[in-house]
């Protein structure tokens, strides 16, 4: 079965700082990794996804995540936060075969002035 | 280009009622998922569309919950005979089908308070 992890529940960040976002996979056959942001009250916003290719996936407001394929791993990352990337960040998997998109518990990102 | 659109945006209900949300997706997109996502957790699949047909559902959808999307266009969810475990934040996303992986795309949510 597909499954997702992301293991901090939140990650505290001074702004200027580089941040990172953890996430895990479990999978059969070929992931699909997907990054997604939920402000308060709002539906989630895409970031960036990882199909093939490139290890590393640029995406949105300045994040990029790299795949890991030998940890399992999609770590979302961005050089410099703000405080305005302060969030709730899930990290989604899919499988070829299905259309089914599963989604991990999600982590806060606090971004501290 | 408009995006996902759902209807209500927060509706509170008691208790036994039924209650209806309906979703709009992105023009052209033929595909359709409805999730649900309690605080302090990650969405959840319940069911997916491709056009007007249900490809899938999930065993969170018990038979008090039906989804329809009958033109292929909006869709719509109904929960009869709420329960306070309802309570939920219910999400409508599409995508277009095309070659390769495609991103679906979530509307703002469906907020519900079953008292």
């Amino acid at each position: 079965a597909q499954s997702v992890a992301q293991p901090e529940d939140q990650v505290n960040v001074a702004e200027g700082n580089p941040l990172t976002v953890k996430c895990t996979y479990s999978v059969s056959g070929n992931p699909y990794l997907f990054w997604y942001v939920q402000y308060p009250n709002r539906g989630l916003q895409f970031l960036l996804k990882y199909i093939t290719g490139d290890n590393l996936v640029k995406g949105s407001y300045g994040f990029e995540a790299e795949f890991n394929k030998s940890q399992t791993s999609f770590h979302l990352k961005k050089p410099s936060a703000l405080v305005s990337d302060s969030a709730l960040y899930f990290c989604a998997v899919r499988t070829s075969g299905t259309y089914k998109y599963i989604f991990g518990t999600g982590t806060r990102l606090k971004v501290l002035a | 280009d408009t995006g996902v659109s759902q209807n209500p945006r927060h509706k509170i209900t008691k208790r036994g009622q039924n209650v209806t949300f309906r979703c709009d997706p992105i023009s052209e997109h033929n595909r359709l998922y409805w999730y649900r996502q309690t605080l302090g957790q990650g969405p959840e699949f319940l069911t997916y569309f491709q056009n007007e047909a249900q490809l899938e559902k999930s065993r969170l959808l018990s038979d008090r919950f039906s989804a329809e999307r009958p033109k292929g266009s909006f869709s719509t969810l109904e929960i009869q005979r709420t329960e306070q475990g309802d309570s939920a934040m219910y999400l409508c996303a599409s995508s277009l089908a095309r070659d390769g992986v495609v991103t679906i795309y979530f509307g703002e949510g469906s907020w519900l308070t079953v008292v």
